[in-house]
């Protein structure tokens, strides 16, 4: 069964960071592209960023260049999303996914709320 | 990285097919077959429905068809149930290797 497992969530103030998590199981991890999907309270879903198998090749939302960083771990099925700098309008739920065939699988995500 | 652009609503009743569009450009949309449809109830994660424009995922329903044609997507449902009550999301690659949602379509079965 395919699973994924974000952590890493919570509450933070403006311009600080947090590091979130996404454990991945029940497929090849590293052979799929992976990508973090985000989702604001009572608004639509938006793409946050990507990374290519073994890391060689990564894109963000405009938003976040600079200040948001994705990576993996293949030999620990991990996926992460370094976030720095964070702003107010970062708050959302933030859904780690596969990327199969064009399409994101999506885990049940963490919450980061950035609030003073 | 502009939004595609979904009708913010759409509504049926039990039995009927409806249709969402998705539009966007000929630098997303127009330019890729890797458009995906999503269905997410309230409180829920994202479920694919859709991708590669019109391919279902094993476990979704063939009442779900996709299809495209220029730079608008489509996403129609047949044989509407009261279970499909959801907000819909598209989906598609972009020109510059990222990836852009629309903004989001309520449907409503009545």
């Amino acid at each position: 069964e395919v699973q994924l497992v974000e952590s890493g969530g919570g509450l933070v103030q403006p311009g600080e960071s947090l590091r979130l998590s996404c454990a991945a199981s029940g497929f090849a991890f590293s052979s799929e592209w992976m990508s973090w999907v985000r989702q604001a309270p009572g608004k639509g879903l938006e793409w946050v960023a990507n990374i290519k198998q073994y890391g060689s090749e990564k894109h963000y939302l405009d938003s976040v260049k600079g200040r948001f960083t994705i990576s993996r771990d293949n030999a620990k099925n991990l996926l992460y999303l370094q976030m720095s700098s964070l702003r107010a309008e970062d708050t959302a739920v933030y859904y780690c996914a596969r990327v199969t065939g064009g399409g994101f699988y999506c885990g049940q995500g963490t919450l980061v709320t950035v609030s003073s | 990285q502009s939004a595609l652009t979904q009708p913010a609503s759409v509504s049926g009743s039990p039995g009927q097919s409806i249709t969402i569009s998705c539009t966007g450009t000929s630098s997303d949309v127009g330019d890729y077959n890797y458009v995906s449809w999503y269905q997410q109830h309230p409180g829920k994660a994202p479920k694919l429905m859709m991708y590669w424009v019109s391919d279902r995922p094993s476990g979704v329903s063939n009442r779900f068809s996709g299809s495209k044609s220029g730079n608008t997507a489509s996403l129609t449902i047949s044989g509407l149930q009261a279970e499909d009550e959801a907000d819909y999301y598209c989906c598609s690659h972009t020109s510059s290797g990222t990836w852009v949602f629309g903004g989001g379509t309520k449907v409503t079965v009545l």
